[in-house]
């Protein structure tokens, strides 16, 4: 099956700067790969995703990046904001015969004001 | 959003006892799945279903099953609850292809003491 590996754990960061969280995966017929945000407390939530046929996807102040040849794919957030402050967790799998995501083990952001 | 609701929110249970955790959805979606988030782990996939005669393990089902008994409708039960299942428990719910992600629910804390 797939295995996802994401980095780092725990991230802290000032308010405005930037913040890059980065996942591995194992299985080159994934090809969706979505990532969901999980404020304390609450259930994940989708954020963004993006597919194998494209490299990039933007929204607003978050981005995420995909390189298929070394099978890793990163969450960019920008101008980070306190209420950025969640984990975040990584998956891949893939559409649309696949059985399920395979998710990373998180990333706790937090955003220092 | 209460288009995928779980209860309870929260259990305390004594070690040996049955119980059951249940998922109910509005999305209209066939695929189901129950997941178990731990600190570090992230979230690992118990069981899942894609319509109601379709049951399928997933990669840590040992102690738990599941009953798919509508299409809306997918229950966890804990045969005989021990302390290591101590976590937070996640229904979810996708369409036909995944291609929108999962929708998780609002989680059961579960507590066997």
């Amino acid at each position: 099956g797939e295995n996802v590996e994401q980095h780092p754990s725990t991230l802290s960061v000032q308010e405005g700067d930037s913040a890059v969280i980065k996942c591995t995966y194992s299985d080159s017929a994934s090809n969706y790969f979505p990532w969901y945000k999980q404020e304390l407390g609450k259930r994940p939530q989708l954020i963004i995703d993006i597919r194998s046929n494209v490299g990039e996807k933007k929204d607003q102040r978050i981005a995420v990046t995909l390189n298929k040849t070394a099978k890793h794919f990163s969450l960019h957030i920008t101008e980070t904001q306190p209420e950025d402050s969640a984990v975040y967790f990584c998956a891949a799998g893939k559409l649309p015969t696949g059985n399920q995501f395979y998710f990373g083990t998180g990333t706790s952001l937090t955003v220092i004001p | 959003d209460a288009d995928v609701t779980q209860t309870p929110r929260n259990r305390i249970t004594k070690t040996g006892k049955r119980i059951m955790l249940e998922c109910s959805q509005t999305k209209g979606h066939d695929r189901m799945y129950w997941y178990r988030q731990d600190p570090g782990l992230g979230l690992r996939l118990i069981y899942y279903s894609f319509d109601v005669k379709d049951i399928n393990k997933g990669e840590i089902s040992d102690g738990y099953s599941v009953s798919r008994q509508a299409q809306a409708k997918f229950s966890l039960s804990l045969e005989s609850a021990i302390p290591n299942q101590t976590a937070l428990y996640f229904c979810a719910t996708s369409d036909m292809a995944g291609v929108q992600g999962y929708t998780f629910g609002s989680g059961t804390r579960l507590t066997v003491v």
